[in-house]
């Protein structure tokens, strides 16, 4: 079936550094994809988003790359902090209501 | 202004019993979803309430079910429990069905199946 997946389960980052996470999606009719982070005991927190037709949307230390091309999602932390530390989901949307496919995951570890 | 709230936080059952979790919106909010996180893994949709009805449903058996309230807020049942329905249970919001993609999570509730 349609799946969402993360090429790393665990990314170790020193502070400070740049991190960059990525994924592969299967589901070419995507509308939207957006990155979750979820902290240890907490639901996922909404990230970032970009539509299908974009490649590249920022916002704060974070900007998310599409390529629809090859089916790849990046996200990009710059200045990684102690506080990045978490699991991070990308997740795919293909219209009607709010059904969002989440992929495994992949846990960043800042390193102080 | 209240995020979403779930209860109970944890419980733990027997395999055959049945569980109620429940879900109040964050404030304005009218849309809610629920999706089951077992470990290790992304958040899977079981399904969505909006105006008291189930919209969309994922690949969940008819042992998940659930309702919305007037309020707005809901419950997830699950009847005759199975060890593999151990996992995290998160209820997710929006201020619409069709408003956006950024859902608030709960921070979920934890069932045990012994």
């Amino acid at each position: 079936g349609e799946s969402v997946g993360l090429h790393l389960p665990t990314l170790s980052v020193q502070e400070g550094d740049n991190s960059i996470i990525n994924c592969a999606y299967s589901n070419s009719a995507s509308d939207y994809f957006i990155w979750y982070k979820q902290e240890s005991g907490k639901g996922p927190q909404f990230i970032i988003d970009i539509r299908s037709n974009m490649d590249k949307r920022q916002g704060q230390r974070v900007t998310v790359l599409l390529n629809k091309t090859v089916k790849h999602l990046s996200l990009q932390i710059a200045a990684t902090q102690p506080g990045d530390s978490a699991v991070y989901f990308c997740a795919d949307y293909s219209g009607g209501y709010q059904k969002v496919t989440f992929g495994t995951g992949t846990k960043l570890q800042v390193i102080p | 202004d209240a995020g979403v709230t779930q209860s109970p936080t944890h419980l733990i059952k027997t395999r055959g019993q049945q569980v109620t979790l429940r879900c109040s919106p964050k404030s304005g909010h009218d849309t809610v979803s629920w999706y089951q996180q077992a470990l290790g893994q992304g958040p899977q949709f079981i399904f969505q309430y909006y105006e008291e009805e189930e919209r969309q449903r994922g690949n969940f058996p008819d042992r998940f079910s659930g309702h919305q309230f007037p309020n707005y807020s809901s419950e997830l049942n699950v009847n005759a429990l199975l060890l593999g329905d151990s996992a995290l249970y998160l209820c997710a919001s929006s201020p619409g069905v069709l408003a956006g993609l950024e859902l608030f999570f709960g921070e979920g509730s934890r069932l045990t199946v012994l």
